[in-house]
């Protein structure tokens, strides 16, 4: 596509409950990204795929958050038993490969945990 | 609206001012920055960025400035416009084993133009 899709673009759960964010890279990126975004701040590092490489997950903040790439494209971020701190704008970005800094960023995902 | 923006650094200016958003980042090792856009409801844009061996780099109406040695970042806006009011972020990268891919970012500042 000409950008990054992600969906839902709005997203609310019950406290407990598990979730499943996607990500459409562009097509041709290797590289995929996912950040989370908590209310006034930065973004913060979740995790990076790179073609058939092992995924770098150091940036997961508990076990309950997992993602996988099937395909090398399409990307899902699965939250298990969600958490009202989990709340948050969870965006997702690709780029041509992990030297190219300058990723392109999806519109993100808000979820909200009541 | 966006919420985010209510706990940043605010810069409010008026139509056709110059603005600067400033940065400070902690790792002397970081080796390339970025700055980046978001408006309301979107994911960050890409604006400019700029490697450790430049000071100073230039773009269309938008110029970064480096200080190595202060640890300091600069994005400057001439004639800013009312479609530049958003949340600007700087972003370093920090080469850690190979982990060069990783982007730290900032908080980030709201930009205000008043018309």
């Amino acid at each position: 596509g000409a950008g990054v899709s992600q969906s839902p673009s709005n997203k609310v759960t019950e406290k407990g409950k598990d979730v499943e964010l996607r990500c459409d890279p562009i097509s041709g990126h290797t590289a995929l990204y996912w950040y989370r975004q908590s209310l006034g701040q930065g973004l913060e590092f979740l995790i990076y795929f790179q073609g058939n490489s092992a995924p770098d997950k150091s940036g997961l903040p508990s076990d309950r958050f997992s993602a996988e790439r099937t395909g090398g494209s399409v990307s899902t971020l699965t939250i298990q038993r969600t958490q009202q701190e989990d709340s948050a704008v969870y965006l997702c970005a690709s780029s041509r490969d992990k030297s190219n800094y300058g990723y392109t960023f999806g519109s993100g995902t808000r979820l909200t945990v009541v | 609206g966006e919420s985010v923006g209510l706990h940043l650094p605010t810069l409010s200016v008026q139509e056709g001012d110059n603005s600067i958003i400033n940065c400070a980042y902690s790792n002397s090792a970081s080796d390339y920055f970025i700055w980046y856009k978001q408006e309301s409801g979107k994911g960050p844009q890409f604006i400019i960025d700029i490697r450790s061996n430049m000071d100073k780099r230039q773009g269309q109406r938008v110029t970064v400035l480096l200080n190595k040695t202060v640890k300091h970042l600069s994005l400057q806006i001439a004639a800013t416009q009312p479609g530049d009011s958003a949340v600007y972020f700087c972003a370093e990268n920090i080469d850690s084993g190979g982990s060069n891919y990783k982007l730290t970012f900032g908080k980030g500042t709201l930009l205000t133009v008043n018309p």
